[in-house]
């Protein structure tokens, strides 16, 4: 059972059109991060986020952490080509150290 | 430079054959962790470290085992390697536990096959 569901799995859509990606769970979090991974590299943090109806702005990304810390969203607005790549959400539980990790979002921004 | 860097970058093996994969980190960071990438399945973590001598388990650490004698170095070591275990392998880091604001530093990546 994958403790973080991730959708949609695959994106694909043009240069200039927003787009939100979900990260959502059963289970609370007590920190929940965003990461960028391009194709033959490591996961790249994006944003970390603790509070429950946290919102954080990073340029045209817009990270959301759900009230009850069970869920987050990524919206990007104006997508580019620039952003196309797999979009990771990872969650720590209380208490634990341990991290997991969402199966991914694959964007692909067309020109 | 804040680097994780894990070496080999490639590697196939041979069923049963003890290998090593190295990583190690040049920013004095205490929390440091092995995940493996694997199609449909993801990332998924194998073993993470607090501090020195600090070790735990993550979500699939059967057949590995690591160690931390140092601060800057977390090997993961495959005693005897089953083709289960071909995939991708990342080893991060960062400066403490991640319910922190920590940023966690990721390693370019092992690929291991395993015949």
């Amino acid at each position: 059972t994958q403790l973080l569901e991730q959708s949609p799995q695959f994106l694909s859509i043009q240069e200039g059109e927003n787009l939100t990606v979900y990260c959502n769970s059963s289970s609370v979090f007590s920190s929940l991060q965003w990461y960028r991974q391009e194709p033959g590299e490591g996961p790249v943090l994006l944003v970390t986020v603790v509070t429950g109806g946290e919102v954080k702005k990073l340029k045209r990304l817009t990270f959301q952490f759900g009230d009850a810390r069970k869920d987050s969203s990524l919206h990007i607005t104006a997508a580019q080509p620039g952003d196309t790549g797999l979009y990771l959400c990872a969650g720590a539980q209380g208490g634990s150290e341990k991290l997991v990790f969402g199966k991914g979002t694959k964007l692909t921004v067309n020109p | 430079e804040a680097q994780v860097t894990q070496n080999p970058r490639y590697l196939i093996t041979v069923t049963g054959k003890k290998l090593t994969v190295t990583c190690s980190q040049n920013m004095n960071h205490e929390y440091m962790s092995w995940y493996r990438q694997d199609p449909g399945l993801g990332l998924r973590q194998i073993y993470y470290s607090m501090n020195v001598e600090v070790t735990d388990k993550g979500d699939v650490p059967e057949g590995y085992k690591v160690s931390r004698k140092e601060k800057r170095n977390f090997p993961l070591i495959l005693e005897s390697p089953s083709p289960n275990q071909t995939s991708l392998y990342f080893c991060a880091s960062s400066s403490s536990g991640l319910a922190a604001k920590n940023i966690q530093y990721f390693g370019a990546g092992t690929r291991l096959s395993v015949l």
